[in-house]
């Protein structure tokens, strides 16, 4: 198994550009999850799923889209990207079938994003 | 809103020396994890704690619970340069299923 893969590593942007940022996972967990990694302030929650077709809002969601078409993937997009957005980004995926709560989560190797 | 503060952010100690690190979280939780990051690298799980009480040592580190003082410490035993990393806390937030991260503590070994 892979288990989280995120895609870029590195990515540099210019103010208002727009991307993707993708994470895709083979251990067949429903919950997966986006963070933000700043210094001094921890792992922030973007945005999470709890299956295909079901999203929803983290900590901090503003400037940031996603989707869950499938239970592989959950990709991260950027509208329109802002020197603010400079961030070190972590794909984390996690399964809570048997308890109903989210067990520990499988990080991805992170995407170190740039917007100059 | 759940906070989780951790102390202390930055933490450096000898070779064979016990520490502390504190993470308090301000509402109730389910469950709470610690992670470890290595720098440069990527989160991997150390320990969960699921109720009051709950105490779980791997090596020279050993987690406990106090929930109804909202409180989780992670201890170190004779610490040894390999435990050099960035150490977090992540309770989960009561009725989500949402991980709140505290900010970290990173931890340098001297020998």
């Amino acid at each position: 198994n892979a288990g989280v893969t995120q895609t870029p590593k590195f990515q540099v942007l210019k103010t208002g550009q727009s991307m993707t940022l993708q994470c895709a996972q083979d251990m067949n967990h429903e919950y997966m999850s986006w963070y933000r990694q700043d210094p001094g302030m921890g792992l922030r929650l973007i945005h999470y799923s709890v299956g295909a077709g079901i999203t929803d809002q983290g900590e901090v969601p503003n400037g940031y889209n996603v989707s869950r078409s499938t239970t592989e993937d959950f990709p991260l997009r950027l509208l329109s990207a802002a020197p603010s957005q400079t961030s070190v980004y972590f794909c984390a995926s996690s399964s809570d079938a048997e308890t109903g709560f989210v067990e520990k989560l499988f990080f991805g190797s992170g995407t170190q994003l740039s917007v100059l | 809103e759940l906070k989780v503060e951790q102390n202390p952010l930055f933490l450096s100690m000898q070779e064979g020396k016990n520490y502390t690190i504190y993470c308090n979280y301000s509402t109730t939780s389910d469950r709470l994890y610690w992670y470890r990051q290595d720098p440069g690298k990527s989160l991997e799980s150390l320990f969960v704690l699921l109720s009051n009480g709950a105490v779980k040592q791997e090596g020279r580190l050993m987690a406990s619970l106090d929930t109804k003082a909202r409180l989780s410490t992670l201890h170190i035993t004779a610490a040894v340069h390999d435990l050099s990393a960035t150490y977090f806390c992540a309770p989960l937030r009561s009725g989500t299923y949402k991980y709140i991260f505290g900010t970290g503590t990173r931890l340098k070994v001297l020998a």
